[in-house]
């Protein structure tokens, strides 16, 4: 299993562009969730989804879309990009019920300038 | 919302016993998970707890008390690789979904 990959692993955009970062899990998770972390602030849930077709915002969603057309993958997307979304991105998954854990993937380190 | 508190920073020895709190104020609790991230890295799962009490792991233990809002994790044998930050993380029911919320998380420096 490879367990929850993100792609891409490194980019760097300018201020307006768009991209989309990419998650899989092969874990067969029904919930997922997208992140940033930044230095001194923990990580920050953006948005996050329950299950396949569903998409819920979290703390941060301001400047992010996100889809989840299938169970396996989680999208999200940066329409217009800015400086303040420099940043590295996490992804999540997790099984659901109570005590499940959440299993990260190895982060997207976003540089916009 | 959900207020999360740890200390930003803490050093100890290597082979000593460091303890790392983690204080909250939330509504609708759900329980509380410890992760591990290592620079560069992503955070690993390291203990859960939802009743009151200590889970012991190995060389690490977590304790929970859902009345003082309270936990802390302790770090027993404390080993160089130990070295990493540690993210408390409250996790909430929200409209039926279990949301969590971490921390800031303690920057843990062992030395030798």
């Amino acid at each position: 299993n490879a367990g929850v990959t993100q792609t891409p692993k490194f980019r760097v955009l300018k201020t307006g562009q768009s991209m989309t970062l990419l998650c899989a899990q092969d874990m067969n998770h029904e919930y997922m969730y997208w992140y940033r972390q930044d230095p001194g602030m923990g990580l920050r849930l953006i948005h996050y989804s329950v299950g396949e077709g569903t998409t819920a915002k979290g703390e941060v969603p301001d400047g992010y879309n996100v889809s989840r057309l299938k169970k396996q993958n989680f999208l999200l997307g940066l329409e217009s990009a800015a400086p303040s979304q420099t940043s590295v991105y996490f992804c999540a998954s997790r099984k659901a019920g109570g005590a499940n854990e959440q299993f990260f993937g190895p982060g997207t380190r976003l540089t916009v300038l | 919302g959900q207020n999360i508190d740890q200390p930003t920073e803490m050093t100890a020895t290597e082979g000593a016993i460091v303890q790392i709190n983690c204080t909250y104020q939330t509504s609708g609790f759900n329980g509380l998970f410890w992760y591990q991230q290592h620079a560069g890295e992503a955070p690993t799962f390291l203990s859960y707890n939802v009743l009151d009490g200590l889970e012991e792991k190995g060389r690490f233990s977590s304790f929970l008390s859902r009345s003082k809002g309270y936990s802390y994790l302790l770090l027993k044998e404390l080993q160089m690789k130990d070295s990493a930050s540690y993210l408390c993380a409250v996790r909430v029911t929200t409209g039926g979904s279990y949301i969590p919320t971490f921390g800031r998380g303690t920057s843990l420096i062992v030395h030798p």
